[in-house]
């Protein structure tokens, strides 16, 4: 465990399905990330939250849309999705919008798959 | 952030000493050397971080030098489970006010046989 937690592990939904990812840290950071990874493709930077606040949205459609009610959690609300939006999501928290010394703490992902 | 290249993929057998290399020719000076390692399915996770010279720590060693423009991951006497994706990242740790934000490259496939 890395202290940064995503529910469910595995996810499979229909294109006219609603779901949401969840996220939750205990690390006391104050800064979350959503990451989508296609198969063979770097990760993408999708979503980020600092101290509960958008403060970046990289041009991801509209059919994603996060929530971060508070400085532990972080959900990602899906709908009509396509079946290229299926992939690894990762959630990530860190200390302040920097690297710091260590980085990111990654959870292990959702396995998402939309038939 | 400055870009990296590395390779796209190594082999090696079990017990050998991997070294994987990374350029980046745009480094600048407030930037450290991050590397990052993934296994299939699960998110990365931080292996060891740089700025200069050698850094050492239970699982890898760093090795940077002078001019700083690559550097190599070193890793000691690999096993079968040290099969995954290293990713190396350069830029502003303290993030100088900006969003430091992690972008990840191809990264390097490393695969262990027995």
């Amino acid at each position: 465990e890395t202290g940064v937690t995503q529910t469910p592990r595995h996810l499979v939904m229909g294109m006219t399905n609603k779901k949401s990812l969840k996220c939750e840290q205990h690390l006391g950071h104050n800064a979350m990330y959503w990451y989508k990874q296609s198969a063979k493709k770097p990760l993408e930077l999708m979503f980020v939250y600092s101290l509960e606040e958008r403060v970046e949205n990289n041009s991801v459609p509209s059919r994603f849309s996060p929530e971060c009610p508070n400085s532990s959690h972080l959900f990602l609300h899906l709908h009509t999705l396509q079946p290229e939006d299926s992939a690894l999501y990762l959630c990530a928290s860190s200390q302040g919008l920097t690297w710091g010394h260590y980085g990111y703490t990654f959870g292990s992902g959702t396995r998402l798959t939309v038939v | 952030l400055a870009k990296t290249t590395q390779p796209i993929s190594m082999d090696s057998y079990e017990g050998q000493e991997v070294n994987i290399t990374c350029s980046h020719n745009n480094i600048a000076t407030n930037d450290y050397i991050t590397w990052y390692q993934q296994f299939p399915s699960q998110g990365p996770r931080f292996i060891i971080q740089g700025y200069k010279t050698k850094v050492t720590n239970e699982v890898a060693s760093l090795f940077i030098p002078a001019d700083r423009k690559s550097s190599t991951l070193s890793l000691p006497r690999v096993s079968l489970s040290d099969t995954a994706v290293y990713y190396c990242l350069v830029g502003d740790n303290e993030g100088s006010g900006n969003t430091g934000k992690l972008i990840f490259g191809q990264g390097t496939t490393l695969q262990v046989k027995p």
